[in-house]
């Protein structure tokens, strides 16, 4: 049991350039997370999903794009990065969106644009 | 909106020492508080977490009591060990006017335990 995955760990990018983010689950859960860590900002929403198909923004889903084709995966897209997209991201899922419910996050993936 | 105000890091203890991490948050209504800790590398990972008032949340030696009189859930731990140093989220779903299901953080405390 993987639980939630994230592809790649590492990547540098070119300001312009547009690459994926890749999160998978194993665990069936229905609502999938994507956040960014800034340094001395905490964790801050961007998309999330509410099922498969369905996505909705977060606090700050400018120059981001997701995708939820398949209910274990939950695809990050940035179409024309720029340096202000460097950040650690986060993707997350949990099985219910009930306020106390728990969410599982993979272990991140380090972006740095140049 | 709804936002968590957590004391600024970084917090270097000894070992055995106690720990305070305070945590203060605003919303509206019965929000549900949680901590997570990510340790070095690693992606976050739920501690402990209070649904209602007065519920303290407990995991690993750590304790926290959702107070809403004085809307706060500090983090405590009578004797810490080398192995939790790590950074410590404070953070809230719900309440009024929230997304629910959606987590709102603090903006992280990082300890590190000296042997």
């Amino acid at each position: 049991n993987a639980g939630v995955t994230q592809t790649p760990k590492f990547r540098v990018l070119k300001t312009g350039q547009s690459m994926t983010l890749l999160c998978a689950q194993d665990m069936n859960h229905e609502y999938m997370y994507w956040y960014r860590q800034d340094p001395g900002m905490g964790l801050r929403l961007i998309h999330y999903s509410v099922g498969e198909g369905t996505t909705a923004k977060g606090e700050v889903p400018d120059g981001y794009n997701v995708s939820r084709l398949k209910k274990q995966n939950f695809l990050l897209g940035l179409e024309s990065a720029a340096p202000s997209q460097t950040s650690v991201y986060f993707c997350a899922s949990s099985q219910y969106r009930e306020i106390y419910n728990e969410q599982f996050f993979g272990p991140g993936t380090r972006l740095t644009v140049l | 909106g709804n936002s968590v105000t957590q004391m600024e890091g970084p917090v270097t203890l000894s070992e055995e020492a106690f720990l305070t991490i305070n945590c203060t948050y605003t919303a509206t209504g019965y929000p549900s508080l949680f901590w997570y800790v990510q340790y070095p590398g690693e992606g976050l990972q739920l501690l402990l977490k209070a649904t209602k008032a007065d519920d303290k949340g407990s995991n690993k030696g750590f304790e926290a009591t959702y107070r809403k009189e004085t809307t706060s859930f500090h983090l405590e731990k009578g004797s810490v060990q080398v192995s939790d140093s790590a950074v410590y989220f404070c953070a809230l779903s719900g309440g009024y006017g929230g997304s629910q299901g959606n987590l709102i953080f603090g903006k992280g405390t990082k300890l590190s335990v000296k042997p």
